[in-house]
């Protein structure tokens, strides 16, 4: 299956600095990747829908100034937490799919995830 | 909307028993269905998925679903639990709409084999 890599796995930063992550699709092009976080033994939330070359589409009830998208190339998506608080602290988990293919291959592949703690 | 439900929380098993989690969907057209295994701190692995076709479906590592349209459901199912399966399942329901989807997540199934 196709690979996608999450950068950093793990990460601690102090309140109040911000947090780059990154997705990357490595053998294929992602038009779409998605940002999900996850709370212990819950399940994943979406946070928002990454389009190559346009804005992001938040969900509901999620701060766009605060979790800023970037997604500039058809392989790369960032996730950037903007003045990290302890409360941002959670495992957040990106995924990527092509969009186009055959239905055979319409699924979303997902990186290992990244850690992050605010201290 | 569509949503997923996963009603058993935690699920505990003896190695080499059989298994099975449940998850039932809600979705006005016919969905596509995933179940994904997370082992701690990684992320998510595709077990199987269903979009069309045979409703028995195989996947990797000896699991299998059947999706049943009648109950809502696409439960997942292995013969025999190794000890290696302990891990956290999401069953995952995504709703197309011309061609692309945004799969939701149910809330997941811990699953904790004996040996």
């Amino acid at each position: 299956g196709a690979v996608v890599s999450q950068h950093p796995s793990w990460v601690i930063c102090k309140s109040g600095t911000s947090v780059k992550i990154e997705c990357r699709s490595l053998d294929f092009q992602a038009t779409t990747m998605f940002w999900y976080r996850q709370f212990p033994k819950q399940s994943l939330m979406l946070m928002a829908t990454s389009n190559e070359g346009s804005k992001a589409t938040y969900e509901q009830g999620v701060e766009k100034d605060k979790f800023l998208i970037n997604h500039a190339s058809l392989t790369l998506s960032t996730l950037t937490v903007t003045s990290a608080h302890p409360e941002d602290s959670s495992f957040y988990i990106c995924s990527a799919r092509v969009t186009g293919v055959a239905e055979g291959r319409r699924e979303a592949f997902f990186g290992q995830g990244t850690r992050l703690t605010v201290v | 909307a569509q949503s997923v439900t996963q009603p058993d929380i935690h699920i505990t098993v003896s190695e080499g028993a059989s298994l099975e989690l449940r998850c039932n969907y809600s979705y006005g057209a016919t969905p596509y269905l995933f179940w994904y295994v997370q082992s701690p701190g990684q992320g998510l692995q595709l077990l199987l998925k269903y979009f069309s076709g045979d409703t028995l479906v195989q996947g990797i590592k000896g699991f299998e679903a059947e999706f049943k349209r009648s109950q809502s459901s696409f439960n997942l199912r292995k013969p025999s639990v190794h000890w290696s399966d302990a891990a956290e399942y999401f069953c995952a329901v995504g709703a197309a709409s011309g061609g692309s989807y945004i799969p939701t997540f149910g809330r997941g199934t811990s699953l904790i084999v004996h040996p």
